[in-house]
Protein backbone atom coordinates (compact mmCIF):
# COMPACT_ATOMS: atom_id res chain seq x y z
CA UNK A 1 0.00 0.00 0.00
CA UNK A 2 1.20 3.85 0.28
CA UNK A 3 2.27 5.29 3.06
CA UNK A 4 4.71 8.44 3.76
CA UNK A 5 7.39 8.58 6.63
CA UNK A 6 8.46 11.43 8.14
CA UNK A 7 10.45 12.67 10.40
CA UNK A 8 9.96 12.58 14.15
CA UNK A 9 9.55 15.72 16.24
CA UNK A 10 9.55 17.84 18.12
CA UNK A 11 12.16 19.78 16.18
CA UNK A 12 13.46 22.94 18.09
CA UNK A 13 15.29 25.68 16.32
CA UNK A 14 16.52 29.21 16.46
CA UNK A 15 14.35 31.95 14.52
CA UNK A 16 17.33 32.19 11.06
CA UNK A 17 18.24 28.85 11.47
CA UNK A 18 18.10 26.42 8.54
CA UNK A 19 15.47 23.87 8.46
CA UNK A 20 15.00 20.83 6.88
CA UNK A 21 12.41 18.21 8.04
CA UNK A 22 12.85 14.69 5.92
CA UNK A 23 9.80 12.39 4.10
CA UNK A 24 10.20 9.33 2.46
CA UNK A 25 7.00 7.83 0.71
CA UNK A 26 5.91 4.13 -0.70
CA UNK A 27 3.40 4.45 -3.50
CA UNK A 28 2.34 2.03 -6.21
CA UNK A 29 2.00 4.46 -9.16
CA UNK A 30 3.09 7.89 -9.49
CA UNK A 31 2.13 9.86 -6.79
CA UNK A 32 1.60 13.85 -6.44
CA UNK A 33 3.54 15.10 -2.84
CA UNK A 34 2.47 17.54 -0.73
CA UNK A 35 3.59 19.45 2.57
CA UNK A 36 0.33 20.58 4.60
CA UNK A 37 0.72 22.99 7.56
CA UNK A 38 -1.30 23.03 10.94
CA UNK A 39 -1.71 26.12 12.97
CA UNK A 40 -3.26 25.54 16.35
CA UNK A 41 -6.74 25.36 16.52
CA UNK A 42 -7.01 25.33 12.68
CA UNK A 43 -7.41 23.11 9.87
CA UNK A 44 -4.75 21.83 7.58
CA UNK A 45 -3.51 24.23 4.58
CA UNK A 46 -1.25 23.40 1.57
CA UNK A 47 2.13 24.60 1.90
CA UNK A 48 3.37 23.77 -1.57
CA UNK A 49 2.92 20.47 -3.57
CA UNK A 50 5.07 18.65 -6.43
CA UNK A 51 3.07 16.27 -9.04
CA UNK A 52 5.87 14.67 -11.13
CA UNK A 53 9.48 13.61 -10.66
CA UNK A 54 11.90 16.65 -10.13
CA UNK A 55 9.20 19.27 -10.02
CA UNK A 56 10.32 21.72 -7.02
CA UNK A 57 7.28 22.94 -4.95
CA UNK A 58 8.12 26.30 -3.30
CA UNK A 59 5.87 28.94 -1.14
CA UNK A 60 6.81 31.49 1.57
CA UNK A 61 10.38 31.00 1.72
CA UNK A 62 9.84 26.89 2.04
CA UNK A 63 11.00 24.13 -0.66
CA UNK A 64 10.47 20.81 -1.61
CA UNK A 65 11.81 18.58 -4.33
CA UNK A 66 9.84 15.37 -5.83
CA UNK A 67 12.99 13.02 -5.86
CA UNK A 68 11.21 9.70 -7.45
CA UNK A 69 15.82 7.69 -7.12
CA UNK A 70 15.12 8.33 -3.22
CA UNK A 71 11.45 8.13 -3.16
CA UNK A 72 11.86 11.38 -1.00
CA UNK A 73 10.37 15.15 -0.65
CA UNK A 74 12.05 16.40 1.83
CA UNK A 75 11.18 20.41 3.49
CA UNK A 76 13.55 23.25 3.57
CA UNK A 77 13.81 26.49 4.43
CA UNK A 78 16.91 29.01 4.82
CA UNK A 79 16.00 30.73 7.66
CA UNK A 80 13.04 29.68 9.80
CA UNK A 81 10.97 32.60 12.05
CA UNK A 82 8.80 32.37 14.81
CA UNK A 83 5.79 32.12 13.05
CA UNK A 84 6.40 29.61 11.09
CA UNK A 85 6.43 27.36 14.37
CA UNK A 86 3.29 24.57 13.52
CA UNK A 87 2.85 21.28 12.81
CA UNK A 88 4.39 20.36 9.14
CA UNK A 89 2.56 17.03 7.18
CA UNK A 90 3.72 15.71 3.88
CA UNK A 91 1.43 13.80 2.15
CA UNK A 92 1.24 11.47 -1.13
CA UNK A 93 -1.85 11.30 -3.54
CA UNK A 94 -2.21 9.29 -6.06
CA UNK A 95 -5.42 9.65 -8.62
CA UNK A 96 -7.80 6.57 -7.99
CA UNK A 97 -11.20 6.90 -10.25
CA UNK A 98 -11.25 10.52 -9.38
CA UNK A 99 -10.66 10.27 -5.28
CA UNK A 100 -7.11 10.71 -5.56
CA UNK A 101 -7.14 10.21 -1.04
CA UNK A 102 -4.59 11.88 0.71
CA UNK A 103 -1.90 9.62 2.62
CA UNK A 104 -0.56 11.67 5.67
CA UNK A 105 2.98 10.91 7.66
CA UNK A 106 2.90 11.50 11.52
CA UNK A 107 3.48 15.27 11.34
CA UNK A 108 6.55 17.34 12.48
CA UNK A 109 6.11 19.97 15.19
CA UNK A 110 8.27 22.47 14.48
CA UNK A 111 8.96 25.35 17.38
CA UNK A 112 10.88 28.26 16.42
CA UNK A 113 12.58 30.05 19.57
CA UNK A 114 13.32 34.07 18.70
CA UNK B 1 -16.84 32.29 0.36
CA UNK B 2 -15.63 31.60 3.80
CA UNK B 3 -14.33 28.23 3.17
CA UNK B 4 -15.42 25.29 4.73
CA UNK B 5 -17.42 25.10 7.96
CA UNK B 6 -17.58 22.32 10.73
CA UNK B 7 -20.01 22.24 13.61
CA UNK B 8 -19.52 21.99 16.38
CA UNK B 9 -15.93 22.79 17.22
CA UNK B 10 -15.83 20.95 20.06
CA UNK B 11 -18.20 17.86 21.38
CA UNK B 12 -17.71 15.67 24.73
CA UNK B 13 -20.23 13.07 25.17
CA UNK B 14 -20.82 9.87 26.92
CA UNK B 15 -19.77 6.95 25.99
CA UNK B 16 -22.40 4.79 24.25
CA UNK B 17 -24.33 8.17 22.72
CA UNK B 18 -24.85 8.90 19.42
CA UNK B 19 -23.22 12.31 17.96
CA UNK B 20 -23.54 14.24 14.46
CA UNK B 21 -21.04 16.45 13.22
CA UNK B 22 -21.64 18.90 10.04
CA UNK B 23 -19.21 19.98 7.53
CA UNK B 24 -20.65 22.47 4.60
CA UNK B 25 -18.22 22.34 1.60
CA UNK B 26 -17.18 25.43 -0.70
CA UNK B 27 -20.27 25.58 -2.43
CA UNK B 28 -19.00 25.10 -6.08
CA UNK B 29 -16.99 21.91 -4.44
CA UNK B 30 -18.39 18.85 -5.91
CA UNK B 31 -15.90 16.47 -3.96
CA UNK B 32 -16.10 15.66 -0.06
CA UNK B 33 -14.09 13.90 2.39
CA UNK B 34 -13.82 12.43 5.75
CA UNK B 35 -10.67 12.15 7.28
CA UNK B 36 -10.20 11.34 11.48
CA UNK B 37 -6.96 12.34 13.21
CA UNK B 38 -5.62 11.30 16.42
CA UNK B 39 -3.34 13.02 18.40
CA UNK B 40 0.27 13.11 17.37
CA UNK B 41 -0.79 11.40 14.06
CA UNK B 42 -1.79 12.64 10.81
CA UNK B 43 -5.00 12.19 9.07
CA UNK B 44 -6.40 9.11 8.05
CA UNK B 45 -9.09 9.12 5.02
CA UNK B 46 -12.78 7.74 6.02
CA UNK B 47 -15.01 8.66 3.24
CA UNK B 48 -15.31 10.36 -0.18
CA UNK B 49 -18.32 11.65 -1.59
CA UNK B 50 -18.65 12.92 -5.18
CA UNK B 51 -21.92 15.31 -5.30
CA UNK B 52 -24.66 12.65 -3.31
CA UNK B 53 -22.90 9.60 -4.09
CA UNK B 54 -20.45 8.07 -1.26
CA UNK B 55 -18.02 6.39 -3.66
CA UNK B 56 -15.47 5.36 -0.67
CA UNK B 57 -15.42 4.34 2.23
CA UNK B 58 -12.37 3.20 4.50
CA UNK B 59 -12.40 -0.24 6.67
CA UNK B 60 -11.71 2.24 9.39
CA UNK B 61 -15.84 3.80 8.93
CA UNK B 62 -17.20 0.72 11.31
CA UNK B 63 -20.82 -0.06 10.79
CA UNK B 64 -20.84 2.51 13.90
CA UNK B 65 -20.47 5.25 11.62
CA UNK B 66 -22.45 6.76 8.97
CA UNK B 67 -21.81 9.72 6.13
CA UNK B 68 -24.44 11.18 4.04
CA UNK B 69 -24.02 14.00 1.84
CA UNK B 70 -28.10 14.03 0.82
CA UNK B 71 -28.32 16.95 -1.45
CA UNK B 72 -24.77 16.96 -2.78
CA UNK B 73 -23.71 20.09 -0.84
CA UNK B 74 -23.66 19.54 3.21
CA UNK B 75 -22.36 16.76 4.76
CA UNK B 76 -23.27 14.79 8.33
CA UNK B 77 -21.21 12.35 9.94
CA UNK B 78 -22.71 10.13 12.66
CA UNK B 79 -21.11 7.54 14.94
CA UNK B 80 -23.67 5.37 16.94
CA UNK B 81 -22.95 3.96 20.53
CA UNK B 82 -19.71 6.33 20.72
CA UNK B 83 -16.31 4.17 22.73
CA UNK B 84 -13.50 6.15 23.93
CA UNK B 85 -11.36 4.86 20.97
CA UNK B 86 -13.61 7.37 18.70
CA UNK B 87 -11.94 10.23 20.96
CA UNK B 88 -10.41 12.09 17.67
CA UNK B 89 -10.44 15.34 15.67
CA UNK B 90 -12.67 14.60 12.25
CA UNK B 91 -11.55 16.64 9.95
CA UNK B 92 -13.70 17.47 6.44
CA UNK B 93 -12.16 18.47 3.00
CA UNK B 94 -13.80 19.66 -0.21
CA UNK B 95 -12.25 20.20 -3.92
CA UNK B 96 -13.50 20.64 -7.21
CA UNK B 97 -12.29 18.00 -9.77
CA UNK B 98 -8.96 15.93 -10.31
CA UNK B 99 -5.96 17.68 -9.98
CA UNK B 100 -7.57 20.21 -7.88
CA UNK B 101 -6.42 21.53 -4.47
CA UNK B 102 -8.58 20.33 -1.16
CA UNK B 103 -9.82 22.79 1.30
CA UNK B 104 -9.96 21.92 4.79
CA UNK B 105 -12.35 22.83 6.98
CA UNK B 106 -10.98 23.22 11.01
CA UNK B 107 -12.24 20.09 12.07
CA UNK B 108 -14.39 18.83 14.98
CA UNK B 109 -12.90 17.84 18.34
CA UNK B 110 -14.74 14.81 19.89
CA UNK B 111 -13.92 13.85 23.64
CA UNK B 112 -16.30 10.40 24.40
CA UNK B 113 -15.77 10.32 28.33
Amino acid sequence: GNSVTQMEGPVTLSEEAFLTINCTYTATGYPSLFWYVQYPGEGLQLLLKATKADDKGSNKGFEATYRKETTSFHLEKGSVQVSDSAVYFCALSISNFGNEKLTFGTGTRLTIIP
Amino acid sequence: DTGVSQNPRHKITKRGQNVTFRCDPISEHNRLYWYRQTLGQGPEFLTYFQNEAQLEKSRLLSDRFSAERPKGSFSTLEIQRTEQGDSAMYLCASRTGTGSDYTFGSGTRLTVV
